[in-house]
């Protein structure tokens, strides 16, 4: 089974602090993918990456950076994280070609006192 | 753009009732749709998809059937039971492109 780690389930930062969200895959997937998941909202993308040093804007970028220096890992970054980037974190990954089934993690809770 | 809407929840439901989730899709191009599924504290999970017009998913007694005519790919199941409450996520991906689409989401609570 293809799976997808996320290194922190639950995390608690304060205003300004520097966060990173640890994502592997270990199934040679080229796309890799972080979501936010809010109530109401379902899933809102974030960035992706189709390959190694590669990242695309997804629908809400603004306050996030990525980076993807090997092929199995993707990291979301929140320079100043701020309150209302408190949520549920989603990292996923699938195949370059097919049917894009995406193949997620079990999420990171992050909250921003 | 494209963008899928899915009918609000929650759904309460008692064992063995029958199940129906409405999504409906805008998108240029042949998009391929897909149902995810998400049980309580995990992530997503594919639950079923298809790729063409008139195809039909299915997994674990779930349905849904890709109809261009009337945009939709609504989720059905014949007889729930307590272990499908979960929320339920339409999403859709066009060809060529790589992100997914979400819906808003339809939370399923089955009791017994």
């Amino acid at each position: 089974d293809v799976k997808v780690t996320q290194s922190s389930r639950y995390l608690v930062k304060r205003t300004g602090e520097k966060v990173f969200l640890e994502c592997v895959q270990d199934m040679d997937h080229e796309n890799m993918f972080w979501y936010r998941q809010d109530p109401g909202l379902g899933l809102r993308l974030i960035y992706f990456s189709y390959d190694v040093k590669m990242k695309e804007k997804g629908d809400i970028p603004e306050g996030y950076s990525v980076s993807r220096e090997k092929k199995e890992r993707f990291s979301l970054i929140l320079e100043s994280a701020s309150t209302n980037q408190t949520s549920m974190y989603l990292c996923a990954s699938s195949l370059l070609t097919g049917a894009n089934v995406l193949t997620f993690g079990a999420g990171s809770r992050l909250t921003v006192l | 753009g494209n963008s899928v809407t899915q009918m609000e929840g929650p759904v309460t439901l008692s064992e063995e009732a029958f199940l129906t989730i409405n999504c409906t899709y805008t998108a240029t191009g042949y998009p391929s749709l897909f149902w995810y599924v998400q049980y309580p504290g995990e992530g997503l999970q594919l639950l079923l998809k298809a790729t063409k017009a008139d195809d039909k998913g299915s997994n674990k007694g779930f349905e849904a059937t890709y109809r261009k005519e009337t945009t939709s790919f609504h989720l059905e199941k014949g007889s729930v039971q307590v272990s499908d409450s979960a929320v339920y996520f339409c999403a859709l991906s066009r060809d060529n492109n790589n992100d997914m689409r979400f819906g808003a989401g339809t939370r399923l609570t089955v009791k017994p």
